[in-house]
């Protein structure tokens, strides 16, 4: 069985500070983490993966995630956020060979001007 | 490369009704994946299609059906609606290959409202 939580439901930042998105995950096989974004509307688009290589992993517009075994975590970052941003953000667990996708409840991230 | 395609994109049926929802995949993708995600329920896993078999289902009644055809394209199916069956239904494809799994791609969704 696996399982993510998100440990946020909801997240607000200025712009032009960092964005940090908590994430942990529960996983009796190896797991594929994913983190995904949803902008109002719209299909959801993938940010970054993690399968198992680096344990550090840059996705798409400057966000990175860091795979921590020990802590069972898989937290989002951003160094500066944009207005752009805002969206809701999903952390997605699967068990690595396999397609069915586990998701979060969703952070929203709010940017402040 | 065209992205994943879904029609229609909104709909809106009566109680008891059946619908058919379609998805087209990214070029060469053979795997496709159904997910219902709900205000309440969140983003729930419906079925994963592969080579035309369905390989993995999540826990919906089966009322929720699917296909795949031999060109990849699949379509799901809900039968005798109900007021709790509104929802996004998103697709999502991958390039999988026996044992190995890549990225999902997600489509825009099907607003589905039922009333």
């Amino acid at each position: 069985a696996q399982s993510v939580t998100q440990l946020d439901s909801h997240v607000s930042v200025s712009e032009g500070t960092p964005v940090l998105l908590r994430c942990n995950y529960s996983s009796s096989y190896s797991p594929s983490l994913f983190w995904y974004v949803q902008h109002p509307n719209k299909g959801l688009q993938l940010l970054l993966k993690y399968t198992s290589a680096a344990t550090l992993v840059k996705g798409i517009n400057g966000f990175e995630a860091e795979f921590k075994k020990s802590e069972t975590s898989f937290h989002l970052t951003k160094p500066s956020a944009h207005m752009s941003d805002a969206a809701e953000y999903f952390c997605v667990v699967a068990r690595f060979g396999n397609e069915k996708l586990t998701f979060g409840t969703g952070t929203r991230l709010t940017i402040i001007p | 490369k065209a992205g994943v395609t879904q029609t229609p994109r909104y709909l809106i049926k009566t109680r008891g009704q059946q619908v058919t929802l379609s998805c087209s995949p990214i070029s060469g993708h053979r795997s496709v994946s159904w997910y219902q995600q709900t205000p309440g329920q969140g983003l729930q896993f419906l079925f994963e299609y592969f080579s035309e078999t369905q390989r993995n289902k999540g826990n919906f009644p089966g009322r929720f059906s699917g296909r795949q055809f031999s060109n990849s394209r699949s379509e799901m199916n809900v039968s005798t609606l109900e007021l709790g069956d509104s929802a996004l239904y998103l697709c999502a494809s991958s390039l999988r290959r026996d044992g190995v799994s890549y990225e999902q791609y997600f489509g825009p969704g099907t607003r589905l409202t039922v009333t």
